[in-house]
């Protein structure tokens, strides 16, 4: 697609609740991150893939939170027994690392409301 | 492990004023530096990046940031505000895994 694409673009759900969000990225874009941001606050780091493996998953917040990208494509951030503290909107980026200058585009986000 | 900040939450500015929007950085190795901006109700939208070379990098709208080793700082400036530059400007830094991340974010009024 011309950009990179997010689903849902809202979910609200209750406490306990397991979610997935999914990440359609830019074609051809190898590399593929997650943030997630709080109203007012810059975006939070969670994690980014290189093609398939997780390159880094330092950010993830604790065990409850998992992604994957299975074919180096398509992208789903699962969150099992959702908090309230897990409300935010969650951004997904993608880029093709030329030079060094990993531009991200962004997508709009999933706005997750944890009840 | 790297760091960003943006000591201002919020910078006002009279239109037609020149603007500075601040930004320091930590990082091991080169630095690779980007400005992003947030319209309301819109997605981030990439403004401009500094990677090696001149330190006064132009971008995006009029925007240009100026990158300064001693100082470890990457602020973003424009000769001239526009009210339509009211938005929410992000600063980030890259590792050198390629790990991206962001500082809290400046609010920039410009007030007509």
């Amino acid at each position: 697609g011309a950009g990179v694409s997010q689903t849902p673009s809202n979910k609200v759900t209750e406490k306990g609740k397991y979610v997935e969000l999914r990440c359609d990225p830019i074609s051809g874009h190898t590399a593929l991150y997650w943030y997630r941001q709080s109203l007012g606050q810059g975006p939070e780091f969670l994690i980014y893939f290189q093609g398939t493996g997780a390159a880094d998953d330092s950010g993830l917040p604790n065990d409850r939170f998992f992604a994957v990208r299975p074919e180096g494509s398509v992208s789903t951030l699962k969150i099992q027994r959702t908090e309230r503290g897990d409300s935010a909107v969650y951004l997904c980026a993608s880029s093709f690392p030329t030079s060094g200058a990993n531009v991200l585009t962004f997508g709009a986000g999933s706005r997750l409301t944890v009840l | 492990a790297q760091s960003v900040a943006q000591p201002e939450d919020q910078v006002n500015v009279a239109e037609g004023n020149p603007l500075t929007v601040k930004c320091t950085y930590s990082v091991s190795g080169n630095p690779y530096l980007f400005w992003y901006v947030q319209y309301p109700n819109r997605g981030l939208q990439f403004l401009l990046k500094y990677i090696t070379g001149d330190n006064l990098v132009k971008g995006s709208y009029g925007f240009e940031a100026e990158f300064n080793k001693s100082q470890t700082s990457f602020h973003l400036k424009k000769p001239s505000a526009l009210v339509s530059d009211s938005a929410l400007y992000f600063c980030a830094v890259r590792d050198m895994y390629d790990k991206i991340i962001f500082g809290k974010g400046t609010r920039l009024h410009i007030l007509p």
